[in-house]
């Protein structure tokens, strides 16, 4: 069981580089979700989104741009890495049902140096 | 800003049950309460969910107060392995899901 797939589990970016974290689920969830989660804190919404072409920004969407294209696939595009932004990102997909869980990746580890 | 307020850490004894709470004074009739716990260097995971009534599962028990307005997260007999940090989070009609920071767990041998 796949589940939620998240690629890479780790990375290391220059100041002002360009990466895509990638985000991919085999359970056919419309929702999917972008999470960051700073050392020794909880998590923060980045982006989510609810269906094919439809996405909307979290709690902390700046220096960040999303897509979904497929039910499958919801990228996260960092377009200049800044220092603040080294953090660890979950990917999470759920049903659209208020009764059903989310389902969460790995994690990707990003350090931007 | 989460919906959900919890202590910022608690400990506990191995092999004892533990309480952990959580306020969520401005839940909606339509709100489902959920759990997950996040261990060291992994993702959250599910723990739990209800939304009127007590529930029980294998993981764990959660009692859901009669006016919906606090909830708490019952572990009957406490390992090592459930240090973790716990997350209370309501789930409703509202599309964002926003997690607090939680509560870190400590198990004491």
């Amino acid at each position: 069981n796949a589940g939620v797939t998240q690629t890479p589990k780790f990375r290391i970016l220059k100041i002002g580089q360009s990466m895509t974290l990638q985000c991919t689920q085999d359970m056919n969830h419309n929702y999917m979700y972008w999470y960051r989660q700073d050392p020794g804190m909880g998590l923060k919404l980045i982006y989510y989104s609810v269906g094919a072409g439809i996405t909307d920004k979290g709690e902390v969407p700046n220096g960040y741009n999303v897509s979904r294209s497929t039910t499958e696939d919801f990228p996260l595009r960092l377009e200049l890495a800044a220092p603040s932004q080294t953090s660890v990102y979950f990917c999470a997909s759920s049903s659209d049902r208020p009764n059903q869980p989310q389902h969460f990746g790995d994690g990707t580890r990003l350090s931007i140096l | 800003d989460a919906k959900t307020t919890q202590p910022n850490s608690m400990e506990s004894n191995e092999e004892e049950p533990v309480h952990l709470p959580c306020n969520h004074s401005t839940i909606s009739g339509t709100d489902y309460i959920h759990w997950y716990r996040q261990l060291p260097s992994q993702g959250p995971e599910y723990v739990i969910h209800g939304l009127t009534s007590n529930v029980n599962n294998r993981m764990a028990s959660l009692a859901i107060a009669e006016d919906r307005k606090s909830s708490t997260l019952i572990l009957h007999r406490a390992t090592l392995r459930d240090a973790a940090v716990y997350y209370c989070i309501l789930r409703g009609r509202d599309d964002k899901i926003i997690f607090g920071k939680g509560t870190r767990l400590h198990i004491l041998p």
